[in-house]
């Protein structure tokens, strides 16, 4: 079966860039999608189809894929970014999938 | 505006079963499938399953097949997940999601806590 991993946790320094990564084979072929998740609040999507960004969503998130890693980039992270960011993707079947979640700490 | 509105926090016994809804509005509700995720206290997110509103087919992930069964009434717009032979291991924050490309809509999340 396809699995995703990330990191569990990261952290950075206000106004300084901050990268989480995703990985799994299914990256190679299926788009990456990312949320942002706020203690107590549903997700919120950052990111969708590896690098484009919903309306609303600041331009300091952006997002890339290349093999069977994903990235996501804060840059110039805000203290409001300390966050759960949570990758999805599918798996051949159409299944969808995710990865065990990164904790991002702004400090 | 799109919204998926969920039932209120469950309390179970094991063993029990527990219902939730999730009433959608701001959008036809044949046109899209609803999925359910859920997350357990500090824990990722868990893709249970998926219902196709206007035919009714289902997919559910291999782990909850035999205890999960999800429904739509297309007169009152709700769908359901019901999960039976509730253990421990189900406490957790349920949502229903409609995943659109770049236009993701989550309900607000039900608590079901499993507790004897």
């Amino acid at each position: 079966s396809y699995e995703l991993t990330q990191p569990p946790s990261a952290s950075v320094s206000p106004g300084q860039t901050a990268k989480i990564t995703c990985s799994g084979d299914t990256l190679a072929k299926k788009y990456a999608h990312w949320y942002q998740q706020k203690s107590g609040q549903a997700p919120i999507l950052v990111i969708y189809e590896d690098n484009k960004r919903p309306s609303g969503i600041p331009e300091r998130f952006s997002g890339s894929s290349s093999g069977t890693v994903a990235t996501l980039t804060v840059t110039g992270a805000q203290v409001e970014d300390e966050a759960d960011y949570h990758c999805r993707s599918t798996d051949s079947s159409g299944n969808i999938i995710f990865a065990g979640g990164t904790r991002l700490t702004v400090l | 505006q799109v919204q998926l509105v969920q039932s209120g926090a469950e309390v179970k016994e094991p063993g029990a079963a527990v219902k939730v809804s999730c009433k959608a509005s701001g959008y036809t509700f044949t046109s899209y499938g609803i999925s359910w995720v859920r997350q357990a206290p500090g824990q990722g997110l868990e893709w249970m399953g998926w219902i196709s509103v206007d035919y009714g087919k289902t997919n559910y992930v291999r782990k909850f097949q035999g205890r999960v069964i999800m429904t739509t009434d297309t007169s009152t717009n709700t769908a359901y997940m019901e999960l039976r032979n509730l253990t421990f291991d189900d406490t957790a924050v349920y949502y229903c999601v409609r995943f659109t490309s770049g236009d993701d809509y989550w309900g607000q999340g039900t608590l079901v806590t499993v507790s004897s």
